[in-house]
């Protein structure tokens, strides 16, 4: 149990286009998703928190216009880089928890962004 | 917020012998501990997690330990074998939301 699907797995594109990574739950109820970017080598970074429907919660240094978070259901979050250039190539994971106090997280395969 | 500070960065170990690997937090309220591991390219993926209720929890060749009053937990891997070579994060939460550890490169050589 307790899978999370993260799709696409790699984008290549260009400078300025705009990209969507979703995240679901697929068999439980996700009260909260996290979405993270990764660098080689390099711990996960937490960009946002995000609980269905309500705003996100973003990490001081991270643009909200630049990285939009949508969580309009309790097993669906995306997150669409806006007007993507170079430097925000990355790897970004989300992460899903369900209900109830101390629950882990789990992960879905994450999204390799590579803007040309 | 949470800190979590996790050592050591990288670790080579023979084939059977055991790795420990230690992380300190510093929100005294923080109470579940989870540790992930890692292979490149892939998800993080729940190896084991402790609740702040018990010192000690065992699977297998992996277990973790927890001491509330000095703020830390460690991973230890016994036995370890060429597949147990990955990177690990420990994690804390506070306010919500996981702070992980910087990570820790476990190299098991045959």
């Amino acid at each position: 149990g307790a899978v999370v699907s993260q799709h696409p797995s790699r984008v290549i594109c260009k400078s300025g286009t705009s990209v969507k990574i979703e995240c679901r739950s697929l068999d439980f109820q996700a009260t909260t998703m996290f979405w993270y970017r990764q660098f080689p080598k390099q711990s996960l970074m937490l960009m946002a928190t995000s609980n269905e429907g309500s705003k996100a919660t973003y990490e001081q240094g991270v643009e909200k216009d630049k990285f939009l978070i949508n969580h309009a259901s309790l097993t669906l979050s995306t997150l669409t880089v806006t007007s993507a250039h170079p430097e925000d190539s990355s790897f970004y994971i989300c992460s899903a928890i369900g209900q109830g106090d101390n629950q882990p997280q789990h992960f879905g395969d994450g999204t390799r962004l590579s803007i040309l | 917020g949470e800190n979590v500070e996790q050592h050591p960065s990288t670790l080579s170990v023979q084939e059977g012998d055991s790795a420990v690997i230690k992380c300190t937090y510093s929100d005294s309220a923080s109470n579940y501990f989870p540790w992930y591991k890692q292979e490149l390219g892939k998800r993080p993926q729940l190896i084991i997690d402790i609740r702040s209720n018990v010192g000690e929890k065992k699977d297998q060749r992996i277990a973790v330990t927890l001491n509330k009053t000095a703020k830390h937990f460690s991973l230890h891997i016994t036995e370890t074998q060429p597949e147990d070579s990955a990177v690990y994060f420990c994690a804390a939460p506070s306010w919500g939301k996981f702070q992980f550890g910087a990570g820790t490169q476990v190299v098991v050589t045959p």
